[in-house]
């Protein structure tokens, strides 16, 4: 069975780091095509693609926010960890780790349930 | 604005068809990438609906279908259920950013 779990501070202040850490099990991050995503929501509005990491520890970022972005695996922990630096009140919104579907990272066929991250001073 | 665009809200009463649109662009969908549908029940994780234009997950009712033609693409569902009010959201890979994309989400009301 495979889960995910979202983890981290619910609150934090802006211009600190936010760190997010994702717990999954039912599969391995060291298997030829799996991946995992984060993703974010702001309250009311749309889905936003953050970073992937792949087996092979090849990582993306979203483009327009690249320079605040680090994605890093830990395959003995089956963890995923995403820092975001510079937090600002527009990144108040529910992040989400997602599982890439085996040898297709673009389907997310798992996801955690969510975690809200409030930026406010 | 979404790189993809979805029309904001679409309605139907139980048991017609409905069906919701995402235009991409060249760098995207129209580069040949496939389109990926996710259903998002209030206040719960988005769900795969359809994957890689046309195919669904285990689990997921053939009333959900997908295509796709040229720079868009198009989720349809027939025979609605209230259980299927819900937002939808289409995504895909986009050359340009070297990134994914999703598209702006429509909200689906069943009357």
């Amino acid at each position: 069975q495979v889960t995910l779990r979202e983890s981290g501070p619910a609150l934090v202040k802006p211009t600190q780091t936010l760190t997010l850490t994702c717990t999954f099990s039912g599969f391995s991050l060291s298997t030829s095509g799996m991946c995992v995503s984060w993703i974010r929501q702001p309250p009311g509005k749309a889905l936003e693609w953050l970073a992937l990491i792949d087996w092979d520890d090849d990582k993306y970022y979203n483009t327009s926010l690249k320079t605040r972005l680090t994605i890093s695996k830990d395959t003995s922990k089956n963890q995923v960890v995403l820092t975001v630096t510079n937090m600002d009140p527009l990144d108040t919104a529910t992040y989400y780790c997602a599982r890439g579907k085996g040898g297709d990272c673009s389907a997310s066929d798992y996801w955690g349930q969510g975690t809200l991250v409030t930026v406010s001073s | 604005q979404s790189v993809l665009t979805q029309p904001p809200s679409v309605s139907g009463a139980p048991g017609q068809r409905v069906t919701i649109s995402c235009t991409g662009a060249s760098s995207n969908i129209g580069a040949g990438y496939d389109v990926y549908w996710y259903q998002q029940l209030p206040g719960t994780a988005p769900k795969l609906l359809i994957y890689a234009n046309i195919n669904r997950p285990s689990g997921v009712p053939d009333r959900f279908s997908g295509s796709k033609s040229g720079t868009s693409a198009s989720l349809a569902i027939t025979g609605l259920q209230a259980e299927d009010e819900a937002d939808y959201y289409c995504q895909s890979y986009d050359l340009s950013l070297s990134g994914w994309v999703f598209g702006g989400g429509t909200k689906l009301t069943v009357l």
